[in-house]
């Protein structure tokens, strides 16, 4: 399985567009990256989805360069509420679904 | 809400006794995982089920037990606890199988809350 690594804290100001990138190195053609976002003492939630280059939906953005060695999920003018613990996943639709969370990069916004 | 649900929310017990955590997927999902998250810790994976059959297994400690029944809820099976084993237990669900494009989307419950004295 890919390993994934990402920075383990971000600080940013509410209003502010926030781009945490994970680090792939090693994924196979078969891998999907996958964000998750966990708030304290609360399962993961799914945020987005992608294998390359960008896409969208109504909380953030990813982006896939053509390597696919790296992967960049961008949240548009955080708020407080976005406050939480972010993890990137990368496993492919084939491989048990094993997906291995890592340390995840806590986001702490700001007023 | 993600359609999952987990009982108990709580759960407070000593050391060296059993308890059995409960999850029932969303409705539709055949697949059932369980993971374990400790204080400020990550998110360990223990074991994935698949309409009823052990699919994957991960860190799962010789002491942890788990199924799925037939209505596809699952249960986590813990014994001879120790004060190590307090911590969050998630359960997700997906709809499972192969996909032709992406992943399998899991959903996770609440969690329970494992306390150890």
């Amino acid at each position: 399985l890919a390993k994934t690594t990402q920075p383990i804290s971000m600080d940013s100001y509410e209003g502010q567009e926030v781009n945490i990138t994970c680090s792939h190195n090693n994924i196979a053609t078969n891998d999907y990256i996958t964000w998750y976002q966990q708030f304290p003492s609360q399962g993961p939630r799914f945020i987005i989805q992608g294998y390359k280059t960008k896409v969208t939906n109504e909380v953030a953005s990813l982006f896939i360069p053509a390597d696919r060695k790296s992967s960049t999920l961008s949240l548009p003018r955080v708020s407080l509420s976005d406050t939480a613990v972010y993890y990137c996943l990368v496993g492919g639709r084939n491989a048990g679904n094993m997906l291995t969370f890592g340390g995840g990069t806590r986001l702490m916004v700001k007023p | 809400d993600s359609g999952v649900t987990q009982t108990p929310k709580h759960l407070i017990t000593a050391t060296g006794q059993r308890v059995t955590l409960r999850c029932s997927p969303r409705s539709g999902d055949l697949s059932v995982y369980w993971y374990q998250q400790s204080l400020d810790q990550g998110l360990q994976f223990l074991i994935q089920y698949y309409n009823g059959e052990e699919r994957a297994k991960g860190n799962i400690l010789e002491r942890f037990s788990a199924q799925q029944f037939p209505d596809l809820h699952s249960e986590l099976n813990l014994s001879s606890l120790e004060l190590g084993d307090s911590a969050l237990y998630f359960c997700a669900s997906s709809v499972g199988g192969s996909h032709p494009y992406g992943t399998d989307t899991q959903y996770f419950g609440p969690g329970t809350r494992l306390t150890v004295l």
